[in-house]
């Protein structure tokens, strides 16, 4: 199957500093979604991207699909920004299941 | 929009009795809807693939069996953990495929956390 791989694993931050996360795919995908997990365990819909570049306040995502990678990119973090961010990729059609990475682990320091 | 919910949030039960867990779309009809497991620090995985008025299809490994869905409505799902032991305490997430938009964005459930004694 698929394999994703996210990096960096985990990242501290201050509050305030930016960055970019990383979400790499084995193979051809064309459904690509980035969630926050909060501390609850409710996965937040951040980007519906399997391709382009979109932005949302302060972050944006760009997927590209060629490549097979697609980045986060947080601008001046906030410590709500904490939390665990996965990257899960797939195909449309009738087979539509997402493959999730590991996830990232963002700490944001005041 | 886009919301989906699940009950309940959270449960107890003893070893070799079954649980059931429902997933809702509140605002929007879902044909396809997904369950997941969640083990603490890890990834989620993948267990069933519920489609409405069909059978759910199963991912290699996952106990068909003791993992009963039924997509009964276009807005209701269940998972009944059927025989629970220990080693079934996790985290369940569901999720429910998003009519719109081309039709393929899932959105997820706040997660059902079962533990059993």
């Amino acid at each position: 199957g698929i394999q994703v791989e996210q990096s960096p694993p985990d990242l501290i931050l201050q509050e305030g500093a930016n960055s970019t996360l990383r979400c790499n795919f084995s193979d051809s995908v064309n459904n690509l979604q980035w969630f926050h997990q909060n501390p609850w365990g409710q996965l937040i819909n951040l980007f519906y991207i399997p391709s382009g570049t979109k932005q949302n306040g302060r972050l944006s995502a760009t997927t590209v699909a060629t490549e097979r990678y697609s980045l986060l990119y947080i601008s001046s973090s906030q410590t709500t920004d904490s939390g665990v961010y996965f990257c899960a990729v797939g195909l449309t059609g009738a087979n539509s299941k997402l493959t999730f990475g590991k996830g990232i682990t963002l700490s944001v320091r005041p | 929009g886009a919301v989906v919910s699940q009950h309940p949030s959270r449960v107890i039960c003893k070893s070799g009795t079954s649980v059931k867990i429902e997933c809702r779309s509140l605002d929007f009809q879902a044909t396809t809807m997904f369950w997941y497991r969640q083990f603490p620090k890890k990834s989620l995985m993948l267990m069933a693939t519920s489609n409405e008025g069909s059978k759910a299809t199963y991912e290699q490994g996952v106990e068909k069996d003791k993992f009963l869905i039924n997509h009964a409505s276009l807005t209701l799902s269940t998972l009944t953990v059927t025989s629970a032991h220990p080693e079934d305490s996790s985290f369940y997430i569901c999720s429910a495929r998003h009519p719109g938009a081309g039709g393929y964005e899932q959105y997820f459930g706040p997660g059902t956390r079962l533990t059993v004694t």
